[in-house]
């Protein structure tokens, strides 16, 4: 069974502060990964991460993919309170309908 | 300018009365899907259209139905809505998933 596993599942951190967020999988068939912010409304996306390792940037966050961990990573500098909202991971799949699975999110709270 | 509507954005429904939710795309994406958020939970995929090919999720009830009259609408059917079927109900579509979901802003469904 394909598998999206998000830690932390919560988090609270300061202004200012830095923060990592982690996604795993194990899937068959990998095509990409997605991560995605989502506060009070539908998921708005953020980036789109592939097996070549390039990392994606836009402004204070950036995101990689290790391919042999089967990992990401999402990180947030210097924090601010519009950054508290529930971030998704998303892992598409190379089949003819390409349909994501979901982890279970990170919440993350950052305090003035 | 919005490209994947839903409507309405609130609904409440009575418990067993049938209710339609709707979702209607301005991109021509082939792929339309629906998902149920329930809170704190990641969003599960219920079904999707590629073109008019229908997919259904094997754990998805059969209280729920789909209609895809034409490439820019479809409609999430819950024919007898349950307490347990309250939840936040997105409608996402894809060209190519590799870049990207676009998602509506959701429909959030009470039963009451």
């Amino acid at each position: 069974e394909d598998k999206v596993v998000q830690s932390p599942l919560s988090l609270v951190v300061h202004e200012g502060d830095t923060v990592t967020l982690n996604c795993s999988y194990e899937v068959t068939n990998f095509r990409s990964l997605l991560w995605y912010k989502q506060e009070k409304k539908a998921p708005t996306f953020l980036f789109m991460l592939t097996s070549s390792g390039i990392e994606k940037k836009s402004g204070r966050l950036s995101s990689i993919l290790d391919k042999k961990e089967l990992s990401s990573i999402l990180n947030i500098t210097a924090t601010q309170t519009g950054d508290s909202a529930i971030y998704l991971c998303a892992v598409v799949l190379n089949s003819g309908y390409s349909t994501l699975t979901f982890g279970k999110g990170t919440m993350l709270l950052v305090s003035p | 300018d919005a490209m994947v509507i839903q409507n309405p954005r609130y609904q409440v429904t009575q418990f067993g009365k049938p209710v339609t939710l709707s979702c209607s795309q301005t991109l021509n994406h082939n792929v339309m899907y629906w998902y149920q958020q329930k809170s704190s939970q990641a969003p599960k995929l219920l079904f999707h259209y590629y073109d008019k090919d229908f997919n259904n999720e094997a754990d998805t009830p059969d209280n729920f139905q789909s209609r895809r009259p034409n490439t820019s609408f479809c409609f999430l059917d819950i024919r007898s809505p349950g307490l347990g079927d309250a939840a936040m109900y997105l409608c996402a579509t894809s060209r190519d998933p590799g870049q990207g979901y676009t998602f509506g802003s959701g429909t959030r469904l009470t039963v009451v």
